[in-house]
């Protein structure tokens, strides 16, 4: 069974640019949730969406967005770049939105000049 | 301050060791508590799951829960150097599990 796949897995960007963050999760499961993870300030909760709707969003500045297609897979979107979005960022995916149990995927790596 | 606060280590120990990693809490609503291991350069894997206080033990590894104490473990025997990595304590209030609360993580070393 296919994990979840999260791509790209690295990128580089520069400042006041936009990045696209893609992810499929596995096959069946209808919730992804992102995560931002940095050395700082370890992993904190982006949003959560199921059923292409968003069901709970952190605390993070409107330049970040998501969305979820009706194959549960999920983009999400950070406009006008900054050098604190360097990070990895996450997503995960779980079968349905009431079980404690996520699977992460490797993560794409954002590097922001 | 924050809601999760987890020792960073690192932590080294001797292969063979028992290992316990701690997180502490100040919600009393979360309910559900997770341990999740990270190897380098990889996303978090779950490892345990719990609901509420008590153990759970799933082969060389015991979480247990003291919801009392806001305090939750979990332990490694027998410790291996392949048990090297960040492990990371989770916990969520509700049946949502997109949205969890993460500790900063324990980085461990096992030395052969």
């Amino acid at each position: 069974k296919a994990g979840v796949t999260q791509t790209p897995r690295y990128l580089i960007k520069t400042r006041g640019q936009q990045v696209t963050l893609s992810c499929s999760p596995i096959s069946g499961h209808r919730s992804v949730s992102w995560y931002q993870q940095t050395p700082g300030q370890g992993l904190q909760f982006l949003f959560e969406y199921f059923s292409e709707t968003q069901r709970n969003k952190g605390n993070f500045p409107g330049r970040f967005s998501g969305r979820q297609f009706s194959n549960s897979r999920s983009e999400m979107n950070v406009s006008t770049l900054e050098l604190g979005d360097s990070a990895l960022y996450l997503c995960a995916s779980s079968l349905q939105a009431n079980t404690g149990e996520l699977f992460f995927g490797e993560g794409s790596r954002l590097t922001v000049l | 301050q924050k809601e999760v606060e987890q020792d960073p280590g690192p932590l080294s120990v001797p292969e063979g060791a028992i290992v316990s990693l701690n997180c502490t809490y100040s919600n009393s609503a979360f309910q559900y508590f997770m341990w999740y291991r990270q190897y380098s350069r990889k996303g978090p894997e779950l490892l345990m799951y719990t609901y509420s206080s008590g153990n759970k033990e799933d082969g060389r590894f015991t979480a247990q829960v003291d919801k009392s104490s806001k305090y939750i473990s979990l332990f490694i025997r027998d410790s291996q150097p392949s048990d090297s990595a960040t492990y990371l304590c989770a916990m969520r209030a509700n049946t949502n599990a997109g949205k969890s609360t993460f500790g900063d993580g324990t980085t461990l070393t096992v030395k052969p």
